[in-house]
């Protein structure tokens, strides 16, 4: 089974361009999570999609990032301006997550792209 | 999960000691957790997981211990390997929310 595929790996950009990041879960997974991790800390949570359908974006900064589901398979995460502090790994996660069927809580990363802000 | 920064807490062990990684979560609403290992420039990998009606589950050379009375989990690694050699993350979740990690800890394994 294909696992989560995140594009581009690495990315290097200055302060205030714009930047997009895209990610395909595994097939039929319904739940797909973005998360921000700043190196030396834990992956933080940006925004999460049932579907096409966003669950939580409570501590995504929307006054520059944007996430979409359009299809309810691939996302992608916009970040326009980006600022110095962005620079981090984004992390794309997805779930099957069927209720009550065991074994489909597991949530899967990706390899993430590296982010730096110049 | 608290920060912190880029030092993180380092457990060094020799190859083939066991090892045990311990978490402290925050929510006692928590009902599902998980153990993730992620090497350097990899995204977090499945480990094991662990629902909160259960405080023992064991794979492969790995078992994961909940406690909920003091809100701990822990990760025991066996006959460690020089290639379990990374950061290693808990990260706690409530009903169809989004994981909560905690803050990593690095694993060495000396040869």
């Amino acid at each position: 089974e294909a696992g989560v595929a995140q594009s581009p790996r690495y990315k290097i950009i200055e302060k205030r361009q714009s930047v997009a990041f895209w990610c395909n879960p595994i097939s039929g997974h319904a739940t797909l999570y973005w998360y921000q991790q700043i190196l030396g800390q834990g992956p933080k949570l940006l925004i999460q999609f049932q579907n096409n359908g966003v669950v939580d974006d409570s501590q995504l900064p929307k006054d520059r990032f944007s996430a979409e589901r359009l299809k309810g398979v691939d996302s992608t995460l916009k970040i326009q301006p980006a600022k110095l502090e962005d620079s981090a790994v984004y992390l794309c996660a997805s779930r099957l997550g069927l209720a009550g069927v065991r074994g489909t809580d597991t949530q899967y990363f990706g390899p993430g792209t590296r982010l730096t802000v110049l | 999960g608290e920060s912190v920064g880029l030092h993180l807490p380092t457990l060094s062990v020799q190859e083939g000691d066991n090892s045990i990684i311990n978490c402290a979560y925050s929510n006692s609403a928590s009902d599902y957790f998980i153990w993730y290992k992620q090497e350097s420039g990899k995204g977090p990998q499945f480990i094991i997981d662990i629902r909160s009606n259960m405080d023992k589950r064991q794979g492969q050379r790995v078992t994961v211990l909940l406690n909920k009375t003091v809100k701990h989990l822990s990760l025991q690694i066996a006959a460690t390997q020089p290639g379990d050699s990374a950061v290693y993350f808990c990260a706690e979740r409530t009903g169809r929310r989004a994981l909560t990690f905690g803050s990593g800890t690095r694993l060495q394994v000396q040869p």
